[in-house]
């Protein structure tokens, strides 16, 4: 079974600082990664995805991820935080193969932005 | 383009009742899925479709039912309305699977009294 664990429910930065989110997984295959972001009342977004091809993706708005399989880890950063970047971040595993399951989800991370 | 489309966007219901969550899509994406949004949890899959006339259960599928009769539609039922469904309700599609980027809506917020 795959379970996904995200540090932190609330992560405060000041603006122009660098954001750090932090995810580590556990899955019985190579996974597929996800980080999403939400805005108030509104749906998920996809920042950015890991599927083997390179273990650092880069994603929307700056944001980029890198995967490193020996510590289970898909750690979010971006160098300069935006009062923009305030949100929850989801982070998300899918085990490859045929993907039929669904995705498994963090529990969030809300990312307070620091005038 | 609309991308998927969840109806209502709010609802009430008293404990007891049923009512049917909507989910369109126009993407032609096979699969679709419906996940619950609880503070502090994350979001859970309830049940999902990897395409029309196929569904299968996900993480918390009780109280809920899906039919998938085809590919643009994926309606969520409550069969019997109870205050620990209040949540809100999200609509995914993608084109063939979890392990591919997916297209949410924009949620339903559902209270029971």
């Amino acid at each position: 079974a795959q379970s996904v664990t995200q540090l932190g429910s609330h992560v405060s930065v000041s603006e122009g600082a660098l954001v750090l989110l932090r995810c580590n997984y556990s899955s019985s295959v190579p996974p597929y990664l996800f980080w999403y972001v939400q805005y108030p009342n509104q749906g998920l977004q996809l920042l950015l995805k890991y599927t083997s091809a390179a273990t650092l993706v880069k994603g929307i708005n700056g944001f980029e991820a890198e995967f490193k399989k020996s510590e289970t880890s898909f750690h979010l950063t971006k160098p300069s935080a935006h009062m923009s970047d305030a949100a929850e971040y989801f982070c998300a595993v899918s085990e490859a193969g045929g993907g039929a399951d669904g995705l498994t989800f963090g529990k969030g991370t809300h990312l307070i932005i620091q005038p | 383009n609309a991308g998927v489309t969840q109806t209502p966007k709010f609802q009430v219901l008293k404990t007891g009742q049923s009512m049917t969550l909507q989910c369109a899509q126009d993407m032609n994406h096979e699969y679709m899925s419906w996940y619950r949004q609880d503070p502090g949890m994350g979001l859970r899959l309830i049940h999902y479709s990897v395409g029309a006339g196929i569904t299968d259960q996900g993480e918390v599928p009780n109280g809920y039912n899906v039919s998938r009769s085809t590919t643009e539609d994926f309606p969520l039922r409550l069969l019997s309305a109870a205050p620990s469904q209040t949540s809100v309700y999200f609509c995914a599609s993608s084109y063939s699977g979890s392990n591919q980027p997916q297209h949410f809506g924009d949620g339903t917020r559902l209270s029971i009294l």
